[in-house]
């Protein structure tokens, strides 16, 4: 079990362009969650999946914001048309769920738009 | 709607010290309660939990009990090391609705903790 991955871990990017970040789970994990932090601020919802269904997205996620998890495993978060307020920590969790669930985070991707 | 309120920081305290941070929360239902620490360049770790009303999550010498009559979920430690500077978040599980349970984490801001030698 190597826990949870994310890459690239830094993204430096121009206004307008897009941009796209994965996540690895662990593996028995069936849900997935991605969270945004800006600096000073706690982590908050942007969406989940459970397996390959994506469940719920929070109103923070603009249409310019859409997330996959095709086969129920790796997850990609995709950002068009990046704005500087984009600009944050984008983390991911993953847990197995259940009424003890608990979320195992993975070291983030940090994004800067220009 | 659901939250969670932390003591603002930082948190500056000398080696051996006894540490708390305070953290209160808001929830229709009954969450299940995290703290998490985040050291520097790194993501979140889980540091305790708690499931239900009176238990007492403890880790590395951290504590934090979950008072219901209070809302209140406060971490604790009894001599703090200079590795345990970092930033601590109180976070809750949204609660169940109906037959289902989201399990998204509310968070709060953080409390940064810095231990001088």
């Amino acid at each position: 079990d190597t826990g949870v991955s994310q890459d690239p871990r830094h993204k430096i990017t121009k206004r307008g362009q897009n941009v796209t970040f994965r996540c690895d789970p662990i593996s028995e994990h069936n849900r997935l969650y991605w969270y945004r932090q800006t600096l000073g601020q706690g982590p908050e919802f942007l969406t989940y999946f459970q397996n390959e269904a994506q469940l719920e997205k929070s109103r923070l996620l603009s249409d310019r914001f859409s997330a996959e998890r095709p086969k129920g495993s790796f997850s990609t978060l995709e950002i068009q048309r990046t704005e500087q307020g984009d600009s944050a920590m984008y983390l991911c969790a993953s847990s197995i769920s259940g009424s003890r669930e608990t979320q195992y985070f993975g070291p983030g991707t940090r994004l800067l738009v220009l | 709607g659901n939250s969670v309120t932390q003591m603002e920081g930082p948190v500056t305290l000398s080696e051996e010290a006894f540490l708390t941070i305070n953290c209160t929360y808001t929830a229709t239902g009954y969450p299940s309660l995290f703290w998490y620490v985040q050291y520097p360049g790194e993501g979140l770790q889980l540091l305790l939990k708690a499931t239900k009303a009176d238990d007492k999550g403890s880790n590395k010498g951290f504590e934090a009990t979950y008072r219901k009559e209070t809302t209140s979920f406060h971490l604790e430690k009894g001599s703090v090391q200079v590795s345990d500077s970092a930033v601590y978040f109180c976070a809750l599980s949204e609660p169940r609705r109906g037959s289902s349970n989201t399990g998204k984490l509310i968070f709060g801001q953080g409390t940064t903790l810095q231990v001088k030698p």
